[in-house]
Formats: structure tokens, sequence, C-alpha cells
């Protein structure tokens, strides 16, 4: 399997632009689960689903943020509009429920300048 | 509310044994993960553990619970440079429900 896509790698984008961030789950897994990574704030998760379902977006900093699970197979994390305060790594992960194994993404690094 | 407690730094020499320890309150918590993240990667899961099991090992990596005081470690055995990462420490209660992750704990190891 490859494992949790995520993409792009990489984005630089300036304040006020729209940023659409990507992940394909692993193939069978059940949930998916978006986090942001700062050096200050640590790993928080942002939203997760279940089934394709949006269960708890409690973490979703601001209406700023949206994200959407079409099908099971792909999922986005939209910003808009962005601020330099965004940057950050955002990381994707899918678990299967049955195995409770919760694999990551290589992650998307975001800077907003 | 749930909360995961890692030591932030830890630093052995190549070849000593690396023992990382976690506390956590969720007296739910399930699953117990460990996972290491590489600079500029993603987190890599290396084991995890049922709340109903006192021990796991797996090759290089021991895991040991006490689930009466909550506490978890991570024992590397013959550490080496390559060890070299963010460990981090995270605690579910059932299948569907997110990780609590700690803030990681950074291993430097010293040939």
């Amino acid at each position: 399997d490859a494992g949790v896509i995520q993409s792009p790698r990489h984005e630089v984008t300036e304040m006020g632009q729209e940023v659409t961030l990507r992940c394909k789950p692993i193939s069978g897994h059940n949930s998916l689960f978006w986090y942001r990574q700062t050096m200050m704030r640590g790993l928080e998760l942002l939203i997760y689903f279940n089934n394709n379902v949006p269960i708890d977006d409690s973490g979703m900093p601001e209406d700023r943020f949206s994200a959407k699970m079409p099908n099971a197979s792909f999922s986005t994390l939209k910003i808009q509009p962005s601020e330099p305060r965004d940057s950050a790594v955002y990381f994707c992960a899918s678990r299967k429920t049955e195995t409770y194994e919760q694999y990551f993404g290589p992650g998307t690094r975001l800077t907003v300048t | 509310g749930e909360d995961v407690e890692q030591s932030l730094f830890l630093s052995v020499r190549e070849g000593d044994s690396s023992v990382i320890n976690c506390t956590y309150t969720d007296s739910s918590s399930t699953y117990l993960y460990w996972y290491k993240q590489e600079p500029g990667a993603g987190l890599q899961l290396l084991t995890y553990i049922f709340s109903n099991m006192d021990m796991k090992q797996d090759q290089r990596l021991t895991v040991l619970l006490n689930k009466k005081d909550k506490h978890l470690s991570l024992r590397i055995a013959d550490t080496q440079t390559g060890d070299s990462a963010i460990y981090f420490c995270a605690e579910s209660r059932s299948g569907n429900t997110p990780l609590v992750f700690g803030k990681g704990t950074r291993l430097s190891v010293i040939a």
C-alpha cells in the first residue's frame, strides 16, 4: 500500500490567498484526521471524519478553515483567506477502526507570507 | 480532560538503552501508542499496546504499561544514532476516536 498521500508537500502563498490541502487515506481505512503541527502548540487535531462524516471540528481555528470528505478516498482542508499565523505543517492521518493503527501522511508544509 | 505528559528532552550514548516516559490522565484510555518523527517527516507508528497488557516487546523496543499509575514507557535497547528523533506518546479510548498526543520527547544519541 502507498500509505497516506498528501499534496502538495510544500506550499508557499501570500496572505489573503486561498489554500487547498489534499489527502488520500489508505484504502479501507474508515477514519480520517487532519492535524496541524507548530513549534509553539505542538500537534493539534483540527477535524476528523468517520465513514466520510465529520464528527468533531472543534479544533478548527476559525471559519476560515473548512474540510470536506466527498468520498472514502479523498479529503481536502481549505483555508480562505490564509494568514501568516496559519504557517505550519498539516498532517492527514487515517485509521481502520478494527485495527486501531493510525498512519500519518508525510505532511504539507505551508508558509504564508 | 484528557492529557498526555512527556519530558521534552533525553540524551543517551550510542549503545546504551533509552527509556522515554509518558503519563496520561484518562482512565478510559484503551490503546496507547508510540510514534517516531524524524526531521521533516511525518509521524511513524512504532508500536501500540492495549490497556489490558503490561508489556509488549518488538525487537529493540519494549513498551511497559502501569495502568494503576497511568504510566507508559518506551525502552530502546542498543540505541543507535538513527534513533535520534522526536518520540510521541498517544492514547485513545476506542478505534475511531482521535488520539491524544503528548508534546513529544526529543531523543539525542551521542556517538
